[in-house]
């Protein structure tokens, strides 16, 4: 079945610091490709998407390529903030209107 | 405009007791699903309703889980005979669904069950 892999947690940074969290994932065809992040005491928010091969996803500084060849999705922030300490989870969903597949998330926290 | 919205916020049970919570999506999402995020278990599927059509019960870890959508709307979570490994995070999230171009999912605040 279809499944979604992410590097484990915890992540700490200093501030400025560059970050990559690596997502790789399992499913026949073209999903679409998610990550989400869950901020302290906060609901789960959609971070960026892509839905096809080789589209970049980005938001608030945060960006992540589809790559088919080597099906991941790696999120990756130049410099990062103490405001961006949350947890994140690469997922994905086979077409719309479908269930989330989601990776078991990566806490991230970063120093000042 | 309102975002979704899950009730109770907390909710502490004794085994053996059944449970119900309830999740209103944002007016017009005609889709809508419940997860559970628990620690050894992470995230997990559920169920999903899609307009009219009969739902995807495929993630319901156990006939102990239902779950019931009246009117295309509200959607009630019952959980029977709840027992400890039930206590987990409850995330409801709706979308637009089929043909309507985007289909992110709003996710809800969650309701935090615990079972004593």
């Amino acid at each position: 079945g279809d499944s979604v892999t992410q590097m484990e947690g915890p992540v700490t940074l200093s501030e400025e610091a560059f970050l990559t969290i690596n997502c790789t994932y399992t499913a026949t065809g073209y999903p679409s490709l998610f990550w989400y992040v869950q901020y302290p005491g906060e609901g789960l928010q959609l971070l960026l998407k892509a839905t096809k091969a080789d589209d970049k996803g980005s938001n608030k500084g945060f960006e992540a390529t589809y790559r088919k060849e080597t099906t991941s999705f790696h999120l990756e922030k130049g410099s990062v903030q103490v405001s961006d300490s949350a947890v994140y989870f690469c997922a994905l969903t086979r077409s719309s209107a479908s269930k989330i597949i989601f990776g078991s998330g990566t806490r991230l926290s970063i120093r000042p | 405009g309102a975002g979704v919205s899950q009730s109770p916020s907390n909710k502490v049970t004794e085994k053996g007791k059944d449970v119900e919570l309830r999740c209103d999506p944002i007016s017009g999402h005609t889709a809508l699903y419940w997860y559970r995020q628990s620690l050894g278990q992470g995230l997990e599927f559920l169920i999903y309703f899609q307009g009219n059509s009969a739902p995807d019960k495929s993630g319901l870890p156990s006939d102990r889980f239902s779950a019931e959508r009246t009117g295309g709307s509200v959607s009630t979570l019952t959980i029977q005979r709840t027992q400890q490994e039930d206590s987990a995070v409850y995330l409801c999230a709706s979308s637009y669904g089929f043909g309507r171009g985007s289909y992110e999912q709003y996710f809800g605040p969650g309701t935090r069950l615990t079972v004593t």
